[in-house]
């Protein structure tokens, strides 16, 4: 397996623009978190999905973060319109169902500045 | 808020020497986790411990864990210049069985 793949990479956008972070996790994983890492607030949680439904996004900084999950191999996080405080890394990462089972496979991650 | 708060947040030393981390956590947990994490990269899980163990190793790798003083320690044996990484400790809030991590602490080993 190639492990949790996200894209892109590295994106630097412009205050105001849409941003979409893209993540394709482990076959078979039940479960997809989204992180975000900043030095000021290292990592935190936004948004988890199991079977490909929400089910916590207490994490999600203010109405403009969105993320889907349309199918159990792909999901997305849009910030529209992005700020400059939204520069973070964003990681997302999958595992197994199961109540004893909650290692987490981490992505790279998505750096992303906003000028 | 963090659930878990890794202690110290940044650790220097030579090659050789031993690296301690703890970390402190606020309500019951089911397990405990450690996530290493290289510069640039994303995090890989080291060990887990449960609740009701008190001990655990893995290669160079100890953690204790002790759930009257809602504490853990993480320690690296015989450190190497390729363990330079930042360490972060990984506790299931609210007994949920979803990971919250602290800011982890950043380790420096000079060869």
């Amino acid at each position: 397996d190639a492990g949790v793949i996200q894209s892109p990479r590295h994106e630097v956008t412009e205050m105001g623009q849409e941003v979409t972070l893209r993540c394709k996790p482990i076959s078979g994983h039940d479960y997809l978190f989204w992180y975000r890492q900043t030095m000021m607030r290292g990592l935190e949680l936004l948004i988890y999905f199991n079977n490909n439904v929400p089910i916590d996004d207490s994490g999600m900084p203010e109405d403009r973060f969105s993320a889907k999950m349309p199918n159990a191999s792909f999901s997305t996080l849009k910030i529209q319109p992005s700020e400059p405080r939204d520069s973070a890394v964003y990681f997302c990462a999958s595992r197994r169902g199961g109540s004893g089972a909650n290692v987490l496979t981490f992505g790279a991650g998505s750096r992303l500045t906003v000028l | 808020s963090q659930q878990g708060e890794e202690d110290p947040q940044a650790l220097s030393i030579q090659e050789g020497e031993n690296a301690t981390m703890n970390c402190s956590y606020k309500t019951s947990i089911n397990n405990l986790q450690w996530y290493r994490q290289n510069s640039g990269r994303g995090l890989v899980h080291l060990i887990l411990i449960r609740s009701n163990e008190r001990e655990k190793h893995s290669g160079r790798l100890r953690v204790t864990l002790d759930t009257s003083k809602k504490s853990s320690s993480l320690l690296i044996t015989a450190s190497r210049a390729a363990d330079t990484a930042s360490y972060f400790c990984a506790t299931d809030k609210g007994g949920s069985y979803i990971p919250t991590f602290g800011r982890g602490t950043s380790l420096i080993v000079h060869p």
